[in-house]
């Protein structure tokens, strides 16, 4: 069993519907948890950033964290076809060199 | 421009030959990493490297990979006698003191193995 678990998609939305984005984990120890949004041919851009458990708000994203189920997740609302895109997301615990582990991501079609 | 550079964007390189892949990270930032990214495998972290030191290589392979972040310059990812598998995305991130965990990528070096 991978680390990390997300399903690849892809993912097909008409403009304006509410996105659901989520990933799994095994790991307790991971503290932190964050949202990457990767264009083709393009670097990971962070989108979110939460530590610990609860939620967070940015715009149209929330992200949530549910570290009693290790499950986290990403909600668009008012998806666009700008969001079309491969979201990843990472996870890491203190002491562990900075070093993430990452989900395979899913890819992300908002259709006008 | 204040963002990861990364130089090469594309480079195709012949069997057996040597790739070297440059970052300059963002202004400030202390730490680097390299990532490599395949269609199927997903981002997989390789090295983490602070101003001449070595922290992290658990990911790099064993053999003919080595990374270094000198005193002054760039980072440099060198892959000596590349073969086809080491062909995919290479990505570097850069992080500092004021960032924390969070960590911010260039755009990415495409390398093909012929």
């Amino acid at each position: 069993q991978k680390e990390v678990e997300q399903d690849p998609g892809p993912l097909s939305v008409p403009e304006g519907a509410i996105v659901s984005l989520n990933c799994t984990y095994s790991n307790s120890a991971f503290q932190y948890f964050m949202w990457y949004r990767q264009y083709s041919r393009k670097g990971p851009e962070l989108l979110m950033y939460t530590y610990s458990s609860g939620n967070k708000e940015d715009g149209r994203f929330t992200a949530q964290v549910d570290k009693s189920s290790k499950y986290i997740s990403l909600f668009i609302r008012d998806s666009q076809p700008s969001d079309s895109a491969t979201y990843l997301c990472a996870m890491g615990n203190a002491g562990n060199n900075r070093k993430l582990i990452w989900g395979l991501g899913t890819s992300l079609a908002v259709n006008p | 421009n204040a963002g990861v550079m990364q130089n090469p964007r594309h480079l195709v390189r012949r069997r057996g030959q040597e790739a070297r892949l440059r970052c300059s990270p963002m202004k400030g930032h202390s730490h680097v990493y390299w990532y490599r990214q395949l269609p199927e495998e997903g981002l997989k972290f390789m090295v983490y490297l602070q101003k001449e030191n070595i922290i992290d290589e658990s990911g790099m392979p064993k053999e003919r990979f080595s990374a270094e972040f000198p005193k002054e310059g760039p980072s440099i990812l060198r892959i000596q006698q590349v073969v086809r598998g080491d062909s995919a995305a290479y990505f570097c991130a850069s992080s500092g003191e004021a960032t924390g965990n969070t960590i911010y990528f260039g755009e990415g070096s495409w390398l093909t193995v012929v």
